[in-house]
């Protein structure tokens, strides 16, 4: 089946400093992505969506330049973290369509802490 | 028993029990629905799916129930067990949209033994 690889799974980072979490399609292409937040106890809530060769859409207060999504190609979206600060600390997942209209398959996810 | 509050609501069961998750859905123009498992520290997994329309749907140990009216989704699970327990989501995808999925709140299933 559909396979999406997302890495770093955890990651520590200082406060200022910038960090990428990658998404990849392993056996499909995506021409659409999407990124999540969650925090403890709570919902995922779409921060963005990204589509292969163009810019990302990104949903109501959610900063596009603080949060840098790239989708170059069919199998690669990235999401950077930019002068990551300890609110920034939460659980990011990726999302690929698979192709077909009623596929999703999501990322393990990535343990951000800001220290 | 099913409590709601300030944390993620929790339904309770005994082991063996049927569970039933519920779920209200916001947008009446969503063509699709999903329910998820998610287990600490994981990514969502796919539990089973149902368009809009058709009202039931089921799968090997649970089914899901939508009823459009009311905007409201249901997750059934036969003969509950302890690897059930797990946070819940119901996610909704709205016509029109660039195909992203809303999730709702989610509800913790706790399995006694």
């Amino acid at each position: 089946g559909a396979v999406v690889s997302q890495h770093p799974s955890r990651v520590i980072c200082k406060s200022g400093t910038s960090v990428k979490i990658e998404c990849r399609s392993l056996d499909f292409q995506a021409t659409t992505m999407f990124w999540y937040r969650q925090f403890p106890k709570k919902s995922l809530m779409l921060m963005a969506t990204s589509n292969e060769g163009s810019k990302a859409t990104y949903e109501q207060g959610v900063e596009k330049d603080k949060f840098l999504i790239n989708h170059a190609s069919l199998t690669l979206s990235t999401l950077t973290v930019t002068s990551a600060h300890p609110e920034d600390s939460s659980f990011y997942i990726c999302s690929a369509r698979t192709g077909t209209d009623y596929g999703y398959t999501f990322g393990s996810g990535t343990r951000l802490t800001v220290v | 028993g099913e409590s709601v509050g300030l944390h993620l609501p929790t339904l309770s069961v005994q082991e063996g029990d049927n569970s039933i998750i519920n779920c209200a859905y916001s947008n009446s123009a969503s063509d699709y629905f999903i329910w998820y498992k998610q287990e600490s520290g994981k990514g969502p997994q796919f539990i089973i799916d149902i368009r809009s329309n058709m009202d039931k749907r089921q799968g090997q140990r649970v089914t899901v129930l939508l009823n459009k009216t009311v905007k409201h989704l249901s997750l059934q699970i036969a003969a509950t067990q302890p690897g059930d327990s797990a946070v819940y989501f119901c996610a909704e995808r709205r016509r029109g949209s660039q195909g992203n999925l809303i999730f709702g709140k989610g509800t913790k299933l706790s399995v006694k033994p």
